[in-house]
């Protein structure tokens, strides 16, 4: 989990309410990523950037939103409009190695989000 | 939508013995990769193959790519307890995004 950070680690919300959750890296990584994880399943991608103030939708972007105002932070909204929104949530970062021609994503430890 | 399908869902086996674990995808791929994840946790990489490699060691890992065959496998030799984990395939193209798969959990019994 080095280097990447998110907060917090559980999280509650009311049906009706958005809610935010934080993700920081200090790799000086270009792009960051946020993923959503329900049990037994993989990783589904909801958005990503690959530079500061811009962004691209994943395969599950309906429901959240994001901001890349600055390189070290992409955080994530949960809105209301998000029908079934518990779920395990996972933020990454990578740098393109052009040695190799790829990249690999290092992740945070994860937040898991309850709505009650 | 999820490209790599890992095979099979679970593997339970016994410290010491070896675990492989698969996986297929559908489209032409730059790289194949392959993560871990602790119960609760993030993933963690472990290692990563690209198209005109066909077999990479790392370690007790083995990963093979049979790019005619659009498939991997993840290979971990003498086991042990702390390799339980679910085990994730992710495929890269010319871009920074991955697609993964479902992943295989492997249970190592002491």
């Amino acid at each position: 989990d080095g280097g990447i950070t998110q907060s917090p680690k559980y999280l509650f919300r009311k049906e009706g309410q958005n809610v935010t959750l934080s993700c920081e890296q200090n790799l000086n990584h270009d792009a960051m990523y946020w993923y959503r994880q329900d049990p037994g399943q993989g990783l589904r991608l909801i958005y990503y950037s690959q530079i500061v103030n811009d962004f691209q939708k994943g395969d599950i972007a309906e429901g959240y939103s994001v901001s890349r105002e600055k390189k070290e932070s992409f955080p994530l909204t949960v809105t209301s409009a998000q029908k079934n929104p518990t779920a395990f949530y996972l933020c990454a970062s990578s740098t393109w190695d052009y040695v190799i021609d790829a990249d690999t994503q290092y992740f945070g430890p994860g937040t898991r989000l309850t709505v009650l | 939508s999820q490209q790599g399908e890992e095979d099979p869902q679970a593997l339970s086996i016994q410290e010491g013995e070896n675990a492989t674990m698969n996986c297929s995808y559908k489209t032409s791929i730059n790289n194949l990769q392959w993560y871990r994840q602790n119960s609760g946790r993030g993933l963690v990489h472990l290692i990563l193959i690209r198209s005109n490699e066909r077999e990479k060691h790392s370690g007790r890992l083995r990963v093979t790519l049979d790019t005619s065959k659009k498939s991997s496998s993840l290979l971990i030799t003498a086991s042990r307890a702390a390799d339980t984990a679910s085990y994730f395939c992710a495929t890269g193209g010319s871009n920074y995004k991955l697609t993964f798969g479902k992943g295989t959990l492997l249970t190592v019994n002491p």
